[in-house]
């Protein structure tokens, strides 16, 4: 059984660009979050998805977006990048409705560098 | 809102020593509390998970953890670690319908 996957596992943008990174959860799986993980800041949530609906929201600007396709795929865009949006993110997708409240699978995770 | 705190940044062990990870949690209500591992480059893996029942859970490479409501603790412990154990400690807790919340982390180093 094929695990979350990520893509790309690497990416490096310039200030001002935007970029959208991907995740594919495990089969069966239709709810999806998504953490920014840094040195600084840890592991700060972002967006829940659940069958193509937001279910959280994170203390984010609205430069972060995400969406949820009808088969469970989930995508997050981040605009108008800046230095400090530098970081691994990561997608998590689980089993039941609540990722809170099950276990939640990691992908590995996409490095952003922002220059 | 529910929060973690883990004491401890960084933990070095000797090989085959014992270990303990701290993690305390602040809620009023049930939650739910779970142990991530975060090797080198890598996503995070779930090593164990309280929802409810006994509160001594056990967990994958011979982890285990011991949930205290009355000290509102979740530690986690391991009788002998292998070098292989060396890696990153989350602490994460939730409540049914909200987002999982990490602690800050513990490194864990096992020194040969």
């Amino acid at each position: 059984k094929a695990g979350v996957t990520q893509t790309p596992r690497y990416l490096i943008k310039t200030r001002g660009q935007q970029v959208t990174l991907s995740c594919s959860p495990i089969s069966g799986h239709r709810s999806v979050s998504w953490y920014q993980q840094t040195p600084g800041q840890g592991l700060q949530f972002l967006f829940e998805y659940f069958s193509e609906t937001q279910r959280n929201k994170g203390n984010f600007p609205g430069r972060f977006s995400g969406r949820q396709f009808s088969n469970s795929r989930s995508e997050m865009n981040v605009s108008t990048l800046e230095l400090g949006d530098s970081a691994l993110y990561l997608c998590a997708s689980s089993l039941v409705e609540s990722i809170g409240a099950g276990e939640a699978f990691f992908g590995q995770g996409t490095r952003l560098t922002v220059v | 809102a529910q929060s973690v705190t883990q004491l401890d940044s960084q933990v070095p062990v000797f090989e085959e020593a014992p270990v303990e990870l701290r993690c305390n949690y602040s809620s009023s209500v049930s939650v739910y509390l779970f142990w991530y591992v975060q090797y080198p480059n890598q996503g995070l893996q779930l090593l164990l998970k309280y929802l409810s029942g006994s509160t001594l859970v056990k967990g994958i490479n011979g982890f285990e953890a011991e949930f205290n409501k009355s000290q509102t603790s979740f530690h986690l412990r391991k009788p002998s670690v292998h070098i292989s154990d060396t890696a990153e400690y989350f602490c994460a807790v939730s409540r049914l319908g909200e987002k999982l919340t990490f602690g800050t982390g513990t490194r864990l180093t096992i020194i040969p």
